[in-house]
Order: structure tokens, then sequence, then C-alpha cells
């Protein structure tokens, strides 16, 4: 595609449901990365994978937390048993390829709100 | 733990005026700095990226400089206009070959007035 997918673009969830939020990356972007905006703040980053391996999976708040992207493609991030905390624009992004880390801009998606009521 | 700020948190400026927005990090051992535009409800755009040999950086009205030493970076808007209007967020990635992970400053809301 033209540029990087994310659905849905909404979700609102009780508090204590699982949710799923996909993205589709730039077509041959091997790097792929979810971070996480509160409200008046800056992203944070989440996790990252190169091609189906989750290289880095540090800012992942806790264990409720699951990223996979199981064909090198296509990524989902889970949320299981969502807190009121949870409720913030979930931003994924892709580059190029990671050998080249100077020149390798991240691509953002825009973004999953998620409100857990 | 790098940290990176903003200054200031939010900018209200008439139309045509040149402007310049802050950004410094605590760990001076970067890659790269970029620059990023983010409209509500948009992802972000990326506007400016500084490898960190280099100083400054330059597209059509906007100048971006890096001074590592120091840990500072500038983004200089030239002749602001109302379609600037937007948040401006700072983004530091790390030196070590393993580290991909962006960190982000809170930004600064910008207003331009017509």
């Amino acid at each position: 595609g033209a540029g990087v997918s994310q659905s849905p673009r909404y979700k609102v969830a009780k508090r204590g449901q699982d949710v799923a939020l996909r993205c589709d990356p730039i077509s041959g972007h091997v790097s792929l990365f979810w971070y996480q905006q509160a409200l008046g703040q800056g992203p944070e980053f989440l996790t990252y994978f190169q091609n189906e391996a989750q290289l880095d999976k540090s800012g992942l708040p806790s264990d409720r937390f699951f990223a996979e992207r199981p064909e090198g493609s296509v990524s989902t991030l889970k949320i299981q048993r969502t807190q009121q905390e949870d409720s913030a624009v979930y931003l994924c992004a892709s580059s190029l390829n990671d050998r080249a880390l100077a020149k390798n801009i991240q691509y953002f998606g825009a973004g999953t709100r998620l409100s857990v009521l | 733990k790098q940290e990176v700020t903003q200054i200031p948190a939010a900018l209200s400026v008439p139309e045509g005026e040149n402007l310049v927005l802050n950004c410094s990090f605590t760990d001076s051992a970067i890659y790269n700095l970029q620059w990023f535009r983010q409209d509500p409800g948009k992802g972000l755009t990326s506007l400016l990226l500084i490898q960190s040999s280099q100083r400054e950086q330059t597209s059509g009205r906007l100048n971006a400089s890096l001074d590592k030493s120091s840990g500072r970076s500038t983004l200089y808007i030239a002749a602001s206009q109302p379609g600037d209007s937007a948040t401006y967020l700072c983004a530091v990635r790390p030196r070590e070959t393993s580290g991909s992970r962006l960190t982000f400053g809170e930004g600064t809301q910008l207003t331009v007035n017509p």
C-alpha cells in the first residue's frame, strides 16, 4: 500500500475486555515498531520487529500486552484485560531495512485511538 | 536512560513570523535526530532527519540544527503560515547497532494565527 495502515481507527472497550489492533506496514519494509501515545505526550516505544522476529519488547508495560508478526508483514498488538490506563493512541511505524541505520526513516500510521471505559 | 525535552510546550504566533522550537536530550550517544509533525487525529510525518555527524538540515522553510555535544537541536520555521499549525515532535535514535527505538519529546503545539 501507499502508507502504513492501522485498524480500527477507534476502539472503545469495556474494562476487562481483550482488544486486538492491526498494523499493515509499507510493502517490503523489514522493520516494524509499535508506540503508545498518551494524551498530550510524545509516543513511547513498545516493541520492535525485524521481519517476524521480535527483537525488542522492553517497552511493553505489562504481560497483558502481546505483539506478533507471524509472517513478517502484518502485525497485531493484543491487550488482554484492558484497564483505563491503557487508553491511548497506539501508533505503528515501519522502515525499510534496519541495516542502514543512519538513513532509516520510520513511517507512521494514523494510529488506533483506544478508549477503555 | 535517554530523556528528550521540548520547549516551549505550546506556542501561538501571528502569520509571517519566524520561530524556533527547541529540543534537548540527555545522552549524546545518538545516531540521528528527527523532527516530526503531527496533525490532530493523524500519524507522524517526518520533516527532517539529521545524522549525528551533521550540523544542520534544510527543507524549504524548515531548518534543523544539531549540537550533539551539548544535547540540543532547534527547528527553525521561516515565514510561518496557518497551515504550519500542528504539534512538532523531536525524536532521537540511539547509537548502538541494535537500537532502533526512537525516544520522543512531549512535543510543541504550534498555532499560527492568520
